[in-house]
């Protein structure tokens, strides 16, 4: 069975950084693509970014592009998005999925909750 | 960005109806496009996938038809465990935009 853990979430003041990691069982990281997507309160789905455990395929939401980083440790089968100079706007749940191909996010985690507020 | 417009964005129906909800492209993405069900506070599952095949394991009351820039997702008989939000999603260009969704509810 197929299971991700996302964890990291929290309250962070405007411009600081904070880490996510979405730790991976009965899937392998390193062969498949890992994609971050994320729902601010009472809104839609919103991509963020995906990764290719490759590490060959990265591509990012202009909306986060420049201060949030996707990678991964294959070793751990766990990835992270690392977010810098974080925003009002960019208070959401943030899901993990995994899938296969890039064509579809077949496996999610159950979110974890990013509130940037002073 | 391609963007997906999917209407309408509510819809209240009584059980055993047949719920249809449309999702259109701005530009021709052939059939790479996908349906998600988001029950409330739970992560979104993905039922369909390139436009009309159904996941292993979702009812086959669920199906998707179309290409090209308009597509159609149908419930055909609504059951209550269906309460949910259902999203368009489109993978022919990265990013690979949702649509705004639409909120099922019974009536």
């Amino acid at each position: 069975e197929v299971q991700l853990v996302e964890t990291g979430g929290g309250l962070i003041q405007p411009g600081g950084s904070l880490r996510l990691s979405c730790a991976a069982s009965g899937f392998t990281v390193s062969s498949n693509y890992m994609t971050w997507v994320r729902q601010a309160p009472g809104k839609g789905l919103e991509w963020v970014s995906v990764i290719h455990g490759g590490g060959g395929y990265i591509y990012y939401a202009d909306s986060v592009k420049g201060r949030f980083t996707i990678s991964r440790d294959n070793s751990r089968n766990t990835f992270f998005l690392q977010m810098n100079s974080l925003r009002a706007e960019d208070t959401a749940i943030y899901y993990c999925a995994a899938s296969y191909s890039y064509s579809s996010l077949d496996y999610w985690g159950q979110g974890t909750l990013v509130t940037v507020s002073s | 960005d391609i963007q997906m417009t999917q209407s309408p964005s509510s819809l209240s129906a009584s059980v055993g109806d047949r719920v249809t909800i449309t999702c259109q492209a701005s530009q021709d993405i052939s059939n790479f496009l996908n349906w998600y069900q988001q029950k409330p506070g739970k992560a979104p599952k993905l039922l369909i996938y390139e436009a009309s095949n159904l996941q292993t394991g979702v009812p086959s009351r669920f199906s998707g038809s179309g290409s090209g820039t308009d597509f159609t997702f149908t419930i055909s008989s609504l059951q209550p465990e269906d309460i949910a939000t259902y999203y368009c999603q489109q993978y022919d260009n990265l990013p690979y935009i949702f649509g705004q969704g639409t909120k099922l509810e019974i009536k």
